[in-house]
């Protein structure tokens, strides 16, 4: 098993670029998050879909969009790119007996 | 979701037990008591859980005090892999989505 895996590790945008974070798990969960974590804070979800075809706003969804493509996959869009969402993301999904998150390594964002 | 309040750093040899504490003294009868650690740069990863009952798993040990308003995450002999950032984190257990509120955490470092 893989797990839970997150397409670009690193990326750099420019303002108002947009782009498409990328997350898979293998584990057949039916829950799937995204968060973000600035540097010093922890993480604060964005966007969550605790089942496929369902997807519902988190604590800092603002400037963000995503898509439950199917069972496996949950991609976060940036539309337009904006400095403040310089940030490190995490997708994670959920385990169905203990109800633990497991967690992606993470994309590296960086917006000029 | 309860809140939490746990110290910010704390210090610990190599080889002798690490006892994290958490206060969470607004917790009620269906919450959760869940333990993370992110290691630098990681998504962060789940050590171990409970409801009111002390619990073991090959990481660590979880002491809930009997009215539930603290918890002591103990690993037992820490070593230098386990200086990571540590989150208590309370929640409903069985709800659809599993939602995480992450604090600041505790710093662990373990020292040679």
């Amino acid at each position: 098993n893989a797990g839970v895996t997150q397409t670009p590790k690193f990326q750099v945008l420019k303002t108002g670029q947009s782009m498409t974070l990328q997350c898979a798990q293998d584990m057949n969960h039916n829950s799937m998050y995204w968060y973000r974590q600035d540097p010093g804070m922890g993480l604060r979800l964005i966007y969550y879909s605790a089942s496929e075809g369902t997807t519902d706003k988190g604590e800092v969804p603002n400037g963000y969009n995503v898509s439950r493509l199917n069972k496996r996959e949950f991609s976060l869009r940036l539309e337009s790119a904006a400095p403040s969402q310089t940030s490190v993301y995490f997708c994670a999904s959920r385990g169905l007996q203990r109800g633990e998150q497991f967690f992606g390594p993470g994309t590296r964002l960086t917006v000029l | 979701d309860a809140k939490t309040t746990q110290p910010p750093s704390m210090d610990c040899a190599e080889g002798r037990a690490a006892n994290l504490p958490c206060n969470h003294s607004t917790i009620s009868g269906n919450e959760y008591v869940y333990w993370y650690r992110q290691i630098h740069s990681q998504g962060p990863q789940y050590i171990i859980h409970g409801l009111k009952n002390n619990e073991t798993n090959e990481m660590a040990s979880l002491i809930i005090t009997e009215d539930r308003k603290s918890s002591t995450l103990i690993l037992p002999h820490a070593t230098l892999r386990d200086t990571a950032v540590y989150y208590c984190i309370v929640r409903i257990g069985g709800t659809s989505y599993g939602k995480l509120t992450f604090g600041q955490g505790t710093i662990l470092t373990v020292h040679p």
